[in-house]
Parts: C-alpha cells; structure tokens; sequence
C-alpha cells in the first residue's frame, strides 16, 4: 500500500531533550516536506526537500534540522525542544513537479507533540 | 508576500450545495489544491487547478480564476461526513512549495 508513515504518533517531552520525528514513504517520491499545525494558523511548512541531500528551509524553520540522506525517509530533528514547538506535525511527500503536472502531496498521519 | 484568504467557518444541511471560496495573493503561481481534513487526521486530496475554469469530480467541483486569484469548491448533495476542514493551498513555481490558507471548518447538519 502506497503511504506515508511517521512515527511516533504522540510524545510527550521535556524541555530541552532532543527528539526526533521520522518519516518514510513507499512511493519513491522526490520532493518531501515537513509541516506545523496550529490552531487558526494553518499548516506551515518547516522544510522541504527536493530530492537526496538536498533540503531547505520553509516558513518556519527556526529550531528544527532535517537531513535526506535516503531517497524514502526525511526525519525531522528537534535538538532542543521547547513548549511553543507543541504543535500537530504533518510529514508529506510527492512527486517532483514539471511545470505542467498536478502532483498532489501526500500527508502521514500526523504526530501530536507536547512539550512541557 | 503570499496571502490565502478563506472563510473560518461555514454551516450547511444535509442534502444542500455548499461554496467554499479562497482568494490569494502570491508570486510564481503554479497551482492551486483543495484538501479535506478530518479533525485530527491528515490532509487527503480533493482537487487541482491550474488553468482558469471549473473541474468536476462527483460531488465535488472546483473553480478557478486567476486574473483575479480566485478559487471556490463547490460541494454537492452534502453528507454529514463532509463536515470537515477544507483547505485552500497555492503552489508556488520552482519550488513546489505549497502554501495553505488556514482552512475552512464545514458543518453539515441533518
């Protein structure tokens, strides 16, 4: 089945401990990127990655890393958390688009993180 | 800067025609991509637009213009499982960056 998956679903941390949010899609998709949610905010992208080893900042990047090391996972890293990175995290993948192709993203189930 | 406009909040009854609008503002327009959310669920894929127009996909239709950065979901024969966020999202050329409005949360009562 064609997915992606994020793990873990929910965490609950402290302050300061480092963590990190993987993402795996099945779909040998090129292009991934990470969002926050928040309410009355929206989604909010954190970074993107076109492809392996290539990745960039989004909206609001301040506080997380990312790496793309393999084409299939892009984890998200928070190495020191802190309670306004308590948000809803949404993990998403596609293809690469050419400029005239309509590939949607596809979203992972979501990770619900509070940190206290 | 980019700008996605779209109404917070929206009721309907059941069996009714529901217009969803989003207006936006951004440079590099490639794109434009309605999503349903389910409270707490991810995101799924409802409709693409790139050219200006209406595409029609069952119950759900999708209109766009952009020489005025207008877009609208149009929702058929509503379901009370259609109460669920709807989001407008803007792709930006070069990038595939997407850029989401703030959603709109959609009620349908029986």
């Amino acid at each position: 089945e064609a997915q992606v998956t994020q793990n873990p679903r929910y965490l609950i941390t402290v302050t300061g401990k480092k963590l990190t949010v993987t993402c795996s899609q099945n779909m040998n998709h090129e292009y991934m990127s990470w969002y926050r949610q928040d309410p009355g905010l929206g989604l909010r992208q954190i970074y993107y990655s076109m492809n392996v080893e290539v990745t960039d900042k989004g909206d609001v990047p301040e506080g997380y890393k990312v790496s793309r090391k393999e084409k299939r996972n892009f984890p998200l890293i928070l190495e020191s958390p802190s309670p306004n990175q308590t948000s809803l995290y949404f993990c998403a993948s596609s293809l690469k688009v050419g400029h005239d192709l309509s590939y949607e993203q596809y979203f992972g189930p979501g990770t619900r993180l509070t940190v206290t | 800067g980019q700008n996605i406009d779209q109404p917070t909040e929206m009721t309907a009854t059941e069996g009714a025609i529901v217009q969803i609008n989003c207006t936006y503002q951004t440079s590099g327009f490639n794109g434009l991509f309605w999503y349903q959310q389910h409270a707490g669920e991810a995101p799924t894929f409802l409709s693409y637009n790139v050219l200006d127009g209406l595409e029609e996909k069952g119950r759900f239709s999708s209109f766009l213009s952009r020489s005025k950065g207008y877009s609208y979901l149009l929702l058929k024969e509503l379901q009370m499982k259609d109460s669920a966020s709807y989001l407008c999202a803007v792709r930006v050329i070069d990038t595939d960056k997407l850029i989401f409005g703030t959603g709109t949360r959609l009620q349908v009562f029986p």
